[in-house]
């Protein structure tokens, strides 16, 4: 089992460009999220799904999309990259949303200039 | 909305010395959960408490949850090198299919 994976590692963007956020999971589990960490915030919630099909916001949904066409899969979409999306960025997935510990992925550090 | 707040944010601490980061919630919790960051690394689930008042133990780390529900705090005794890292709690309020974090302790220690 691979558990969690996110790619890229890291990457630097300018301002207005959009790109993609992949993560991956083998573990059949349901609920998938997208957390970023900044210095002194903790993790903050972007976007989550219940299953495929199913997707709905978090904490810090601006700027930021995303789909869940498959169980495994769960890309994030930055649309147009601004400053403040100078993040890293984490995905997480587990069994189901209700009382669940998650796994999280090794993260992408994302810096837009 | 439901906010978690964690203190202290930093704590340096002597090998050896003891060590407790405090959470609390906004709104009652139908469970905590915490996690562990090594530097440079991803989360690490540690533990998950439900019940009203409950005490688990993990080797040196004791998680409580307390009596209302809108608080955690762990503790570790005689802290070594290996648990330098962010220790995070995160809540879950019943029937939301999110967990909300706090902002982290970051444990430093002096060898």
């Amino acid at each position: 089992n691979a558990g969690v994976t996110q790619t890229p590692k890291f990457q630097v963007l300018k301002t207005g460009q959009s790109m993609t956020l992949q993560c991956a999971q083998d573990m059949n589990h349901e609920y998938m999220s997208w957390y970023r960490q900044d210095p002194g915030m903790g993790l903050r919630l972007i976007h989550y799904s219940v299953g495929a099909g199913i997707t709905d916001q978090g904490e810090v949904p601006n700027g930021y999309n995303v789909s869940r066409s498959t169980t495994e899969d769960f890309p994030l979409r930055l649309l147009s990259a601004a400053p403040s999306q100078t993040s890293v960025y984490f995905c997480a997935s587990s069994i189901s949303g209700d009382s669940y510990e998650q796994y999280f992925g090794p993260g992408t550090r994302l810096t837009v200039t | 909305g439901q906010q978690v707040m964690q203190i202290p944010q930093y704590q340096h601490v002597q090998e050896g010395e003891d060590f407790t980061t405090y959470c609390n919630s906004s709104t009652t919790l139908s469970n905590i959960q915490w996690y562990k960051q090594r530097p440079g690394g991803h989360p690490v689930f540690l533990i998950q408490l439900v019940k009203s008042g409950e005490v688990k133990k993990q080797k040196r780390l004791t998680f409580q949850f307390g009596e209302a529900k809108k608080n955690s705090s762990l503790h570790i005794t005689a802290t070594q090198t290996t648990d330098v890292g962010t220790y995070f709690c995160a809540g879950q309020a019943g029937g939301a299919q999110k967990l909300v974090f706090g902002q982290g302790t970051r444990l430093t220690i002096n060898p």
